[in-house]
């Protein structure tokens, strides 16, 4: 078991870029979460999926950001037009199911000059 | 709504000394409960959560954490802190008992130094 695994680890863009971001889960992990994490602070729910079907998204997702889980397995989360505020680790985690422990990713850590 | 407070953003203590860093949460039903450590530059690791049961955990590395209701509280102790001990730790809770969104909410952080 190889664990969770994020690309990039570190990326630079400029503002108005677009940006995309890969996790691959654990594997046979049903459940696949998003989080940013901004310095100083505790990580914050993004999205979440259930395989392929994307079941909640946080208001901090704005029309900017999109995610995918095609075939419930790996994902990918699309930042269009960035901006300075988007600046932040993205963190993906996996879990078996909504009430097992969600293992996390080492992050993509995301600056926008 | 769910939300955490952690009390004390910067802890220092000296190596061999007792670790206690505080978490208050606030939930509407029965509450998952964890404690996650973050080394620099890297992702979160679990060090232990509470579901149901037993409300004194044990976690790897030498920590524990007692779940009092009656407190809303679920600090996290090390009778001994080590060197290596020294990171960001983050208590967290999560409704998946009675959701099945089951997303974790973070509280901001503690840091932990340890003085030689």
């Amino acid at each position: 078991d190889t664990g969770v695994s994020q690309n990039p680890r570190h990326k630079i863009t400029k503002r108005g870029q677009n940006v995309t971001f890969r996790c691959d889960p654990i594997s046979e992990h049903n459940r696949l979460y998003w989080y940013r994490q901004t310095l100083g602070q505790g990580p914050e729910f993004l999205t979440y999926f259930q395989n392929e079907a994307q079941l909640e998204k946080s208001r901090l997702l704005s029309d900017r950001f999109s995610a995918e889980r095609p075939k419930g397995s790996f994902s990918t989360l699309e930042i269009q037009r960035t901006e300075q505020g988007d600046s932040a680790m993205y963190l993906c985690a996996s879990s078996l199911d909504s009430r097992e422990t969600q293992y996390f990713g080492p992050g993509t850590r995301l600056l926008v000059l | 709504a769910q939300s955490v407070t952690q009390l004390g953003s910067h802890v220092s203590v000296s190596e061999g000394a007792l670790v206690l860093l505080r978490c208050n949460y606030s939930s509407s039903v029965p509450p998952y409960l964890f404690w996650y450590v973050q080394y620099p530059n890297q992702g979160l690791q679990l060090l232990l959560k509470y579901t149901t049961g037993a409300t004194l955990v044990k976690g790897i590395n030498g920590f524990e954490a007692e779940f009092k209701k009656s407190e809303t509280s679920f600090h996290l102790t090390k009778p001994s802190a080590h060197m290596s001990d020294a990171a960001e730790y983050f208590c967290a809770v999560s409704e998946a008992l009675y959701s099945s969104a089951s997303k974790i909410i973070f509280g901001s952080g503690t840091r932990l130094s340890i003085r030689p």
